[in-house]
């Protein structure tokens, strides 16, 4: 099993659109989670940090369910800015804070 | 705060070549990172540091080798290039439980 799995997509969805990420993460040590979000050939940038109680940024809303050991991303009213690679992003902590990152899931917003 | 810095931005190598990434970062972090992303492809972890005079390999180590000797400096050696290595290179940084910064990263081509 991936450490780190993701649904690739792509999502292609209409503007305005409601559209929810999920990933699942193998090691139950896992201490801190992230969201980010990367343009095609670009750099990875954060998106949020995602939060035990759930976290809201704007559009956008961060949930994590430990029990399950995964987390989701919901973003609302999908703009066309909004097209991007998300990265689910899990770091276990230990001495080197080990990062691990999905592969990433393709949202496409259309007009 | 110009975050982290990573130069060249482009390069063309030839097979057998050697090379030098270049990695900086001004947050005073103790961890930083060096990944590949090949097309389509996610992250990969070549090497990571957690402090100055400390280095060790990740997933992908053959072919690079790194240093830091201060702790804003990681560079990246590349010794007789090879068209495999062919990829987008990222350096990161972190402090304890927070997020990765990235750098630009550095598209590498060897023909």
């Amino acid at each position: 099993r991936k450490e780190v799995e993701q649904d690739p997509g792509p999502f292609n969805v209409p503007e305005g659109a409601t559209v929810a990420f999920n990933c699942t993460y193998s090691n139950s040590a896992s201490q801190s989670f992230f969201w980010y979000r990367q343009d095609c050939r670009k750099e990875p940038k954060l998106l949020m940090s995602v939060y035990s109680s759930g976290n809201e940024d704007g559009r956008f809303t961060a949930q994590l369910n430990r029990a399950s050991q995964y987390i989701s991303l919901l973003i609302r009213d999908s703009k066309l800015s909004d097209s991007a690679t998300y990265l689910c992003v899990v770091n276990i902590g230990g001495g080197y804070q080990k990062v691990t990152f999905g592969t990433g899931t393709k949202l496409q917003v259309i007009p | 705060n110009a975050g982290v810095t990573q130069t060249p931005k482009f390069r063309i190598l030839k097979i057998g070549q050697s090379m030098t990434l270049q990695c900086t970062q001004d947050m005073n972090h103790n961890y930083m990172y060096w990944y590949r992303q090949d097309p389509g492809m996610g992250l990969k972890l070549i090497y990571y540091s957690v402090g100055a005079g400390i280095t060790d390999k990740g997933e992908v180590p053959n072919g690079y080798n790194v240093s830091r000797s201060t702790t804003e400096d990681f560079p990246l050696r590349l010794e007789l290039a090879a068209p495999s290595q062919t990829s987008v290179y990222f350096c990161a940084s972190t402090d304890r439980g927070r997020e990765q910064f990235f750098g630009p990263g550095t598209r590498l081509t060897v023909l």
